[in-house]
């Protein structure tokens, strides 16, 4: 069965930082590519950041550039995004997301933790 | 970057009631679009990719079309456990984009 477990979130300062991990299995881990998407308070979904099975290729989301990256070690079978420069519009719920046969949409997905971003 | 406009932004529907959501492309997408339904509290779950193939496990009252840059998702006869949101997710090219969500509420 695939699962993915976040882990990490919570309560950060503006301008804090934060490091977001998920745990995946069922799966070979190695060969999927990964994502990011995350959910404002009441608001739609956005994606934030994307990378290749190795490791090599990365995307993000202009709202993030600069501020956040992703990474994995797939001798864990995790994925990570660590969040630097956090503003208040950084809140939501982030999830991780597993590329559906890196056709680039989102077959499994975590429970989501939650980010929040407040003085 | 691609829009994805969806509409409406929300529906009243009843049980057995046939349910159309539309999604439109600021540009050629080609069928690289996927449907997802969100309860609340709950991840999304994938329903449709590819524009009209359905994800495994889903029902088949769950239909997806498109037309161009216009693309629908039918929920041909409406069951109580499918009142939820629903986004479509465009796979074209980075950075992916959503739609913002249609949510079907009980009449």
């Amino acid at each position: 069965e695939v699962q993915l477990v976040e882990s990490g979130g919570g309560l950060v300062q503006p301008g804090g930082s934060l490091r977001l991990s998920c745990a995946a299995s069922g799966f070979t881990f190695s060969s999927s590519e990964m994502n990011w998407v995350r959910q404002a308070p009441g608001k739609g979904l956005e994606w934030v950041s994307y990378i290749t099975g190795s490791g090599s290729t990365r995307y993000y989301a202009d709202s993030v550039k600069g501020r956040f990256t992703i990474s994995r070690d797939n001798a864990k079978n995790s994925l990570y995004l660590q969040m630097n420069s956090l503003r208040a519009e950084d809140t939501a719920v982030y999830y991780c997301a597993r590329d559906r046969e890196s056709r680039d949409y989102f077959d499994y997905w975590g429970q989501g933790t939650l980010v929040t971003v407040s003085s | 970057d691609i829009q994805m406009t969806q509409s409406p932004s929300s529906v009243s529907a009843s049980v057995g009631d046939r349910v159309t959501i539309n999604c439109r492309a600021s540009q050629g997408i080609s069928s690289w679009l996927a449907w997802y339904q969100q309860k609340p509290g709950k991840a999304p779950k994938l329903l449709i990719h590819a524009a009209s193939s359905l994800q495994s496990g889903v029902p088949s009252r769950f239909i997806g079309s498109r037309s161009g840059t216009d693309f629908t998702l039918t929920i041909s006869s409406l069951q109580p456990e499918d009142f939820a949101t629903y986004y479509c997710q465009q796979a074209n090219s980075f950075p992916l984009t959503f739609g913002g969500g249609t949510k079907v509420e009980i009449k």
